[in-house]
């Protein structure tokens, strides 16, 4: 029962570049979050969604960026135009349906992917 | 607006003595309260929460948390610490949605 996914571990790009983020969650979860971690400092959440919802994203930067968690396939987190200050480590997270019991479950995190912008 | 604080930056402590890691919360209704350690360049563990019930709750790994409503507290602890907990770790809250907040995370160095 594999854990959350993702990929890449590592992502490298140029200043202005596109950035991709992939997040597949565990089995049976269809709760999805996104938290970014800049070095020193601790998660900010960014976006919660579901298939094809976004739930809530009002830790996501008004411009640039952008997620979403299709009906089949993993969740994307999309950043346009990169800038130095996007260089971090980004998790994501996932828990089951509220059916399951959700809301006092500790969510499940993937390994992360470290962005840094060059 | 739901806040967590973690005050101490990083938490220092001999191999074999106990450890305390502080942690306080700030929310409106019902918290449910959860503690997460992150090894280097490594994803966030869950290691225990509180929902209701028992006020001192065992987790992962030989640690366990106190409640204390009156204090708004949920201190990480445990009996004989280990060099191999050394991590980051990370107090974390959750009220009726979905959307859990993170404190900035403590730092723990056990010394051998």
């Amino acid at each position: 029962n594999a854990g959350v996914m993702q990929n890449p571990r590592h992502l490298v790009r140029r200043r202005g570049q596109e950035a991709r983020l992939r997040c597949s969650p565990m089995k049976g979860h269809s709760h999805v979050y996104w938290y970014r971690q800049l070095p020193e400092e601790g998660l900010k959440f960014m976006v919660y969604l579901q298939k094809e919802n976004i739930i809530d994203e009002s830790g996501m930067p008004k411009e640039r960026f952008s997620a979403e968690f299709p009906k089949e396939g993993p969740s994307i987190l999309r950043i346009q135009q990169v800038v130095r200050g996007d260089s971090a480590a980004y998790f994501c997270a996932s828990s089951p349906t509220m059916t399951q019991g959700a809301r006092n479950y500790g969510y499940t995190f993937g390994s992360g992917t470290r962005l840094t912008v060059v | 607006a739901q806040s967590v604080a973690q005050p101490e930056d990083q938490v220092n402590v001999a191999e074999g003595n106990p450890l305390t890691v502080k942690c306080t919360y700030s929310v409106s209704g019902n918290p449910y309260l959860f503690w997460y350690v992150q090894y280097p360049n490594r994803g966030l563990q869950f290691l225990l929460k509180y929902i209701t019930g028992d006020n001192l709750v065992k987790g992962s790994y030989g640690f366990e948390a106190e409640f204390n409503k009156s204090q708004t507290s949920f201190h990480l602890k445990k009996p004989s610490a280990l060099v191999s907990d050394s991590a980051l770790y990370f107090c974390a809250v959750r009220t009726g949605g979905f959307k859990t907040i993170f404190g900035a995370g403590t730092r723990l160095f056990v010394k051998a």
